[in-house]
């Protein structure tokens, strides 16, 4: 099956620095999401992406649709303790509804 | 609007009983998927209905039923509960090519 590479798994990082993380896949996808679950809720869509090579923000969050449709990546920039959290891409392809999530990034920002 | 309400929140088992989690929307996605959340395996896809009256298997169905009576409705049953069932259980709804939303999830462990 499809499969999503997610990176790096963590990262610990002072207040104010800036973040990226990526995915990449062996398949193409149609459409990109970005996820963000804070501890004991489920994941809150943060940005989709839905056409290669769109690049889109969400306040401080911008996120960008690779041009093979087979990676994305999401910055954070200026960061805040809010932040922590866990962070997941998700792919859908085809005319179906399935995703294929990363297994995560776990953000630790240090105040 | 409550979207995506998962109940009971924490239930503990053991192994061999059954138990069903509930999972209800009131947005009217088409939509409807369970997915389990284990540590360092992101999520992974159990079961999903397009519509009412129509399931299909996801990743790892295993273990799992169930079933689409309405679109408001799709429960999640665990015939003979495992240990190797015990996760965090997530259940998400969207319209067709929309973003998924997600409950707060089931905090489920077999003893």
């Amino acid at each position: 099956g499809q499969q999503l590479n997610q990176s790096p798994q963590s990262m610990f990082i002072q207040e104010g620095e800036d973040v990226s993380m990526n995915c990449t896949s062996s398949s193409i996808f149609n459409t990109w999401l970005w996820y963000k679950q804070d501890p004991g809720e489920g994941p809150v869509l943060l940005i989709a992406l839905y056409k290669a090579g769109e690049l889109t923000s969400n306040g401080r969050l911008t996120a960008q649709f690779g041009i093979t449709r087979k990676d994305s990546f999401l910055n954070i920039s200026a960061s805040i303790p809010s932040d922590v959290g866990i962070y997941f891409c998700a792919g859908q392809g085809g005319s179906n509804y399935k995703l294929t999530f990363g297994k995560g990034t776990l953000l630790t920002v240090n105040p | 609007n409550a979207g995506v309400t998962q109940t009971p929140k924490f239930q503990v088992l053991k192994t061999g009983q059954s138990m069903t989690l509930q999972c209800a929307q009131d947005m009217n996605h088409e939509y409807m998927s369970w997915y389990r959340q284990d540590p360092g395996m992101g999520l992974r896809l159990i079961h999903y209905s397009v519509g009412a009256g129509i399931t299909d298997q996801g990743e790892v169905p295993n273990g799992y039923n169930v079933s689409r009576s309405t679109t408001e409705d799709f429960p999640l049953r665990l015939l003979s509960a495992a240990p190797s069932q015990t996760s965090v259980y997530f259940c998400a709804s969207s319209y067709k090519g929309q973003p998924q939303h997600f409950g707060d999830g089931t905090r489920l462990s077999i003893l």
